[in-house]
């Protein structure tokens, strides 16, 4: 059973980074069977994804998140990271790690419960 | 920038029959999307019911359907339960590793 859980600052300042780590168990993150994606809920609305990674290095984004978004994988520690520069209140939301089977377009079937990032000074 | 509609929301009595919906704001969807649908309660990560257009997630009862209807794709629940409740959201595949959510629909039983 594939299990994903979030790590990082709960509170951000405006401008600076956002940097969130997702650490899986249940199989090896450089298996080539997941995709490794970040999504990501403002309080209230609806799921933004963000971007995914693979463990052979392809590594999608979001367009219009594109500039600011950079998604890192760390085989050892078999996690993967987000680092989202320049953050401002609008990037307030849970964030969602989750695993997307490789085998099957669109099925994210392993999610981490989510972890609360808010951007204040 | 791509649009991914869903109704705000919507009410179904306990035993009846939903479909919701999920558009784009420009053009049809079709299977080559790759729609999923996921339902997700309050506090909690969201669960996956359907992928690419039809097939159940594993556990997923077969109340839950996934189709395409006219230019959309559809979710529909028959026999609504008490805990359907939930807020589902769509999403579509739009080529290149590029994902879409939809705006998401949140569903009372009542």
């Amino acid at each position: 059973q594939v299990q994903l859980q979030e790590s990082g600052p709960g509170l951000v300042k405006p401008s600076q980074t956002l940097s969130l780590t997702c650490t899986v168990s249940g199989v090896s993150i450089s298996s080539g069977s997941y995709f490794w994606n970040w999504i990501r809920q403002p309080a209230g609305k609806g799921l933004e994804w963000i971007g995914r990674i693979y463990s052979s290095g392809r590594i999608d984004y979001n367009p219009s998140l594109k500039s600011r978004v950079t998604i890192s994988i760390d085989t050892s520690k078999n996690q993967f990271s987000l680092n989202l520069r320049s953050v401002t209140a609008t990037d307030a939301a849970v964030f969602y790690c989750a695993g997307e089977v490789a085998a099957f377009t669109g099925l994210f079937d392993s999610w981490g419960q989510g972890t609360l990032v808010t951007v204040s000074s | 920038q791509t649009v991914v509609t869903q109704e705000p929301s919507f009410s179904v009595s306990p035993g009846g029959t939903i479909t919701l919906t999920c558009g784009l704001s420009s053009g049809s969807v079709s299977t080559a999307y790759y729609p999923g649908w996921y339902q997700q309660t309050p506090g909690q990560p969201p669960r996956t019911l359907i992928y690419n257009t039809n097939s159940r997630s594993s556990g997923v009862p077969d109340r839950f359907s996934g189709s395409i209807l006219g230019n959309k794709a559809a979710l529909t629940i028959t026999g609504a339960q008490a805990d359907d409740e939930s807020d589902y959201h769509c999403v579509l595949y739009m080529g290149g590793g590029v994902y879409v959510f939809g705006t998401g629909t949140k569903v009372t039983v009542l």
